[in-house]
């Protein structure tokens, strides 16, 4: 039963447009979650977080909205550029205190084209 | 600063065989955690070393086991392999906090590719 969903397996964007991913999760407990970026044959590098006592956090090209009512969230990447080719993985952390660990969606594989 | 290192990068090993994998975990960093990925999915959580000790396991056979050293750097064993098992598997480190302290973000390795034959 998969706790985080990433229903998009991949998305395409022109380059300097806006990328949008979206993930929605089914647990109501969960109360942090982040965005990482993977590429082939590297570990996930952290993009962007956001806490559920917000609705939106924003670090350069890169924002993250959350909806708790509606229990999905989105990141948008604007401008999208080519080296942003990667696949986007969210994840919300599940647990309390240091007792915490990641249960993460399947992903979305983004190709920005030039 | 280094970040948290993983080792081997790849490894092949036939079925039935046992498997150590290690990690160094990003300096200031007292907590790790593995995963195993297998291709096309998310990272699956195995389970979480703080203190020389296991706090918590996700859904992984006893095949699946740990260590954590009093340098805080971890091992991953897997015995008796199974095809299944094939995948790459993460390490992630954080911060220790206190049981009121907010979440920390995990900073991962490179992973070691597993290929059971």
């Amino acid at each position: 039963d998969q706790q985080v969903k990433q229903n998009s397996p991949s998305l395409s964007v022109q380059e300097g447009r806006i990328s949008i991913l979206n993930c929605d999760y089914t647990n109501s407990m969960f109360d942090y979650f982040l965005w990482y970026k993977k590429y082939p044959a590297e570990g996930p590098t952290f993009l962007i977080s956001i806490s559920s006592i917000k609705d939106k956090n924003e670090d350069g090209r890169f924002t993250v909205f959350l909806n708790k009512s509606a229990k999905h969230l989105s990141l948008h990447i604007v401008p999208s550029q080519p080296g942003d080719s990667a696949v986007y993985f969210c994840a919300a952390s599940d647990g309390v205190g240091n007792n915490r660990k990641l249960i993460w969606g399947l992903g979305t594989s983004l190709a920005v084209n030039p | 600063d280094a970040g948290v290192t993983q080792s081997p990068t790849h490894l092949i090993k036939t079925r039935g065989q046992q498997v150590t994998l290690r990690c160094s975990p990003k300096s200031g960093h007292d907590t790790v955690s593995w995963y195993q990925q297998a291709l096309g999915q998310g990272p699956q959580f195995i389970f979480q070393y703080y203190e020389e000790e296991e706090r918590q396991r996700g859904n992984f056979p006893d095949r699946f086991s740990g260590h954590q050293f009093p340098n805080y750097s971890s091992e991953l064993n897997v015995n008796a392999l199974l095809l299944g098992d094939s995948a790459l598997y993460l390490c992630a480190s954080t911060p220790h906090r206190g049981i009121d302290s907010s979440t920390d973000t995990q900073y991962f390795g490179p992973g070691t590719r597993l290929t059971v034959l």
